[in-house]
């Protein structure tokens, strides 16, 4: 079957550093998903990858391991408005996106 | 780029009356919409998938007579919920993609919250 693995709640400092970490098991992969997800709004795109590495953007940063079913999204100089969920959403092989429930990250000031 | 815009943004109906959400794709063309609906922290279900101009595919256990879903054109794809329950409250969320061949991204409308009285 399809699963996704995420802790289910972190909590963060403002101005720290925090990563989340995902795990998958998909029928196929063709890539993996990062969105961002505020209380009542819809998802928005944080980043992709396809290739095993790191990709780096601004403040986030989003590392896969093909191999181990492994991913984790980095967030830096954490801020307030970063407290959010956020989804792990690999691409099976019907291109389709397999959704967990997400990591509640918490901000304290 | 790459704007998706959902219609209405909350909507209150009453127990058997239908109810009829637009996605719209604002700035590029969508050949593939997907419909979800998400219940407060639980994650995104994927209702059904619809492909402009042929009927939509759902998700095992969503009633497509139910939900009905109508891709007319690369731009807007509607979701009707018929006859109405309380169960049915929930957010529905729409996405787009664009044309294959370009990355797998799925560009998300705001949502819509339905409330069944």
């Amino acid at each position: 079957g399809q699963n996704i693995d995420q802790p289910t709640e972190m909590t963060a400092t403002e101005g720290a550093i925090v990563q989340i970490n995902c795990t998958y098991q998909t029928s196929g992969f063709n890539g993996l998903f990062w969105y961002q997800q505020h209380a009542g709004e819809a998802p928005t795109f944080l980043s992709y990858n396809v290739l095993d590495g790191l990709e780096e953007k601004g403040r986030f940063s989003s590392f896969l391991s093909r191999s181990k079913g492994y991913s984790y999204l980095l967030l830096k100089e954490l801020q307030m408005k970063d407290s959010a969920s956020y989804l792990c959403a690999p691409l099976d092989s019907n291109y389709q996106l397999i959704w967990g429930a997400g990591t509640k990250l918490i901000i304290k000031p | 780029g790459a704007v998706v815009s959902q219609h209405p943004s909350r909507v209150i109906c009453k127990s058997g009356t239908s109810v009829k959400i637009e996605c719209r794709s604002l700035d590029f063309q969508a050949t593939t919409m997907f419909w979800y609906r998400q219940f407060p922290k639980q994650s995104l279900m994927l209702m059904a998938t619809s492909n402009e101009g042929s009927k939509a595919t759902y998700e095992q256990g969503v009633e497509k007579d139910k939900f009905l879903i109508n891709h007319a054109s690369l731009t807007l794809s509607t979701l009707t919920v018929t006859s109405a329950h309380p169960e049915d409250s929930s957010f529905y969320i729409c996405s787009a993609r664009r044309l294959a061949g370009e990355s797998y991204e799925q560009y998300f409308g705001p949502g819509t919250r339905l409330t069944v009285t």
